[in-house]
């Protein structure tokens, strides 16, 4: 079945050392989505890719990076983890405009920071 | 600013009773709205998705209605079951070319047995 995943489902990191997280695709979708969520609040849109075009949302902390090598990959790098960092990072796909507005999500990534 | 209110934030229900969820947004300019499904620990599900010219979507027991003119959406659950228990959220797309939604908290609706 055609669908986003994302690994690791649960990821521990330590105060301060770079995690990557990471989301496929089989749907063959051109824009892909990071959002953060934390415990009772809505997902927040970190950035996404529009092909391979970056959009980063204003206030999304310059400690997030994000690549695309490929229309089917897309990680998402936190540089230096925080003890706020810790959420669910859900990675989403659509493509918005050409015959699918919704978005279809993967299980999630669950960081925890130590 | 955009934003999407959902009220209750928590609803309980005993199972077999039919509920409404409540959104609202501030700006009705949307392109279109969209209900989606988050078991705990989980990622999102599409529900429903509404088109801006559409007043309301069906699909199974569940039906979502548009007013756009009031900044209000509702999902209707006909006979909620156990199952039924999940985070519900509403998100709207203002239209721009990129598909960005904004998403309310969402309702987190407990069906009793």
């Amino acid at each position: 079945d055609a669908m986003v995943i994302q690994n690791p489902r649960y990821q521990v990191t330590q105060f301060g050392k770079p995690v990557t997280l990471s989301c496929s695709q089989t749907l063959n979708h051109n824009v892909m989505y990071w959002y953060q969520q934390k415990s009772s609040q809505a997902p927040k849109l970190l950035f996404h890719y529009y092909d391979k075009d970056f959009n980063n949302e204003a206030d999304t902390p310059d400690n997030f990076q994000s690549r695309r090598p490929n229309t089917s990959f897309c990680f998402l790098d936190i540089r230096s983890p925080g003890l706020g960092d810790a959420a669910m990072y859900l990675c989403a796909t659509s493509r918005p405009r050409q015959g699918v507005e919704t978005q279809y999500f993967g299980p999630g990534t669950r960081l925890l920071v130590l | 600013k955009q934003e999407v209110t959902q009220i209750p934030a928590a609803l309980s229900v005993p199972e077999g009773e039919n509920l409404v969820l409540n959104c609202s947004f501030t700006d009705s300019a949307i392109y279109n709205l969209q209900w989606f499904r988050q078991d705990p620990g989980k990622g999102l599900t599409s529900l429903l998705l509404i088109q801006s010219s559409q007043r309301e979507q069906t699909s199974g027991r569940l039906n979502a209605s548009l007013d756009k003119s009031s900044g209000r959406s509702t999902l209707y659950i006909a006979a909620s079951q156990p199952g039924d228990s999940a985070t519900y959220l509403c998100a709207v797309d203002y239209g721009g070319s990129q598909g960005n939604l904004i998403f309310g908290k969402g309702t987190k609706l407990s069906v009793k047995p």
